[in-house]
């Protein structure tokens, strides 16, 4: 069975601090998708990342950067020198390949807040 | 090009009553998706369109029904409206088929509380 779990419910730092945000993930598929989604207050999920199962390359995009490592099950995401924008519920989820359609599992979502 | 929107934004509603939220895609997207998202969760999918048709569902009851109409615009029905219904309904457009690798771009959701 399919699952995300994001033990940190909710992380507090204060503007400029690095903070990471963890994300495990249990499937059976060895063809897999990984995201990261970040909701705002507004309520929209807006898409970060996607990474599939084969390609285990960290990626950076200005001041976020993620770590896949398959043979610990994790995608965890860094944000260097947090704002107070970066505040947010943050969701990691997986979909397999196997289903042929879009089916995203999400983790509980972990809430960032960002003080000045 | 216009992103994904879904109205209404708020809706109540009384246990027993059947409701249906409408949701625009993207503009070049044939596939929309429906999540429910409880207070404090993650979004649960409910089902996936593909050209009219109901291509993908998750576990949720056969009172919880959609439609895809030709311009790939998308509705979300609930019959006999229950209190954990309560929810919000979050709408997500993708391209060529929404298959697992593929972007899905969300709406802002619409906010539904039976009562």
């Amino acid at each position: 069975a399919q699952k995300v779990t994001q033990a940190q419910t909710e992380i507090s730092v204060v503007e400029k601090e690095d903070v990471t945000l963890d994300c495990v993930y249990e499937t059976r598929d060895t063809t897999y998708y990984l995201f990261w989604y970040k909701q705002p207050p507004s309520g929209e999920l807006v898409f970060l990342i996607r990474r599939n199962s084969f390609d285990e390359q960290n990626e950076i995009s200005g001041r976020y950067s993620w770590n896949f490592q398959k043979s610990t099950s994790s995608f965890n995401f860094t944000i260097t020198a947090s704002q107070v924008v970066d505040s947010a519920v943050y969701f990691c989820a997986l979909s397999e390949a196997h289903t042929g359609f879009q089916k995203l599992v999400f983790g509980t979502g972990t809430r960032l807040l960002v003080s000045p | 090009e216009t992103g994904v929107t879904q109205s209404p934004t708020h809706l109540i509603k009384t246990r027993g009553q059947q409701v249906t939220l409408r949701c625009s895609s993207q503009s070049g997207h044939n596939t929309v998706s429906w999540y429910q998202q409880a207070l404090g969760q993650g979004p649960q999918f409910i089902f996936q369109y593909y050209r009219e048709e109901e291509n993908g569902r998750g576990n949720f009851p056969p009172r919880f029904s959609g439609l895809q109409f030709p311009n790939y615009s998308s509705e979300l029905n609930v019959n006999a409206l229950e209190l954990d219904d309560s929810a919000l309904y979050l709408c997500a457009s993708s391209p060529g088929g929404g298959t697992g690798n593929t972007e899905a771009f969300f709406g802002q959701g619409t906010r539904l509380t039976v009562v």
